[in-house]
């Protein structure tokens, strides 16, 4: 079965404060994605990631940065969190060749993060 | 724009009655469609995905049907159970850039 892995179930962090988001995949996937996830909005794309060092802005990239240093990690930075980024995030990857989201994505359980 | 309607917002039914979610859309072009269900605190999970071809795609008790011509699809669920209480996500993607756009959930409470 695919493993999506994310680093942390719940966080609670300060306004100001930097903050880390992993997420691990043990399918081989090339597609890496990151989504919030806020009631009445349905999943948001932030940003997504098709091979090792490469990232495409999503529909909200605002205020998020990522990482894509080894094929099997994808890592979501918020440089300065703020209140309006308490949020849910899923992690999804996806095992389409040739990149986006066309296809089946298996997520992550998902972090559900608090900036107080 | 792209956009994904799912109906009802929120649904409750007795265990072993059958219900059906309703999604409509106008992605265009159409690439494909997959219902997701997602447990309360958890990440989505894959029920079905149908490309433009397929009008019925089914996944135990779950079953999907697809017309491409109206832009609607459904997810009819029988027999429910206790476990099928869930949020039920409609997603479509594009043919174009391949972008998925996805619904905001119907949430299913199936009580004893």
């Amino acid at each position: 079965d695919v493993k999506v892995t994310q680093s942390s179930r719940y966080l609670v962090k300060r306004t100001g404060e930097k903050v880390f988001l992993e997420c691990v995949q043990d399918m081989d996937h090339e597609n890496m994605f990151w989504y919030r996830q806020d009631p009445g909005l349905g999943l948001r794309l932030i940003y997504f990631s098709y091979d090792v060092k490469m990232k495409e802005k999503g529909d909200i990239p605002e205020g998020y940065s990522v990482s894509r240093e080894k094929k099997e990690r994808f890592s979501l930075i918020l440089e300065s969190a703020s209140t309006n980024q308490t949020s849910m995030y899923l992690c999804a990857s996806s095992p389409h060749p040739s990149g986006g989201a066309s296809y089946i994505q298996y997520f992550g359980a998902g972090t559900r993060l608090s900036v107080l | 724009k792209n956009q994904v309607e799912q109906s009802p917002q929120s649904l409750i039914i007795l265990e072993g009655k059958n219900c059906t979610l309703q999604c409509n859309y106008t992605v265009s072009p159409f690439s494909n469609l997959r219902w997701y269900k997602q447990d309360t605190g958890r990440g989505p999970v894959s029920l079905t995905i149908m490309t433009f071809s397929e009008n019925t795609k089914s996944n135990g008790r779950y079953t999907a049907t697809l017309d491409a011509d109206t832009k609607q699809s459904s997810l009819h669920i029988t027999a429910s159970q206790l476990s099928d209480s869930a949020s039920y996500i409609c997603v479509v993607s594009d043919a174009n850039a391949g972008k998925s756009t996805f619904g905001d959930g119907t949430t299913l409470t199936v009580k004893p």
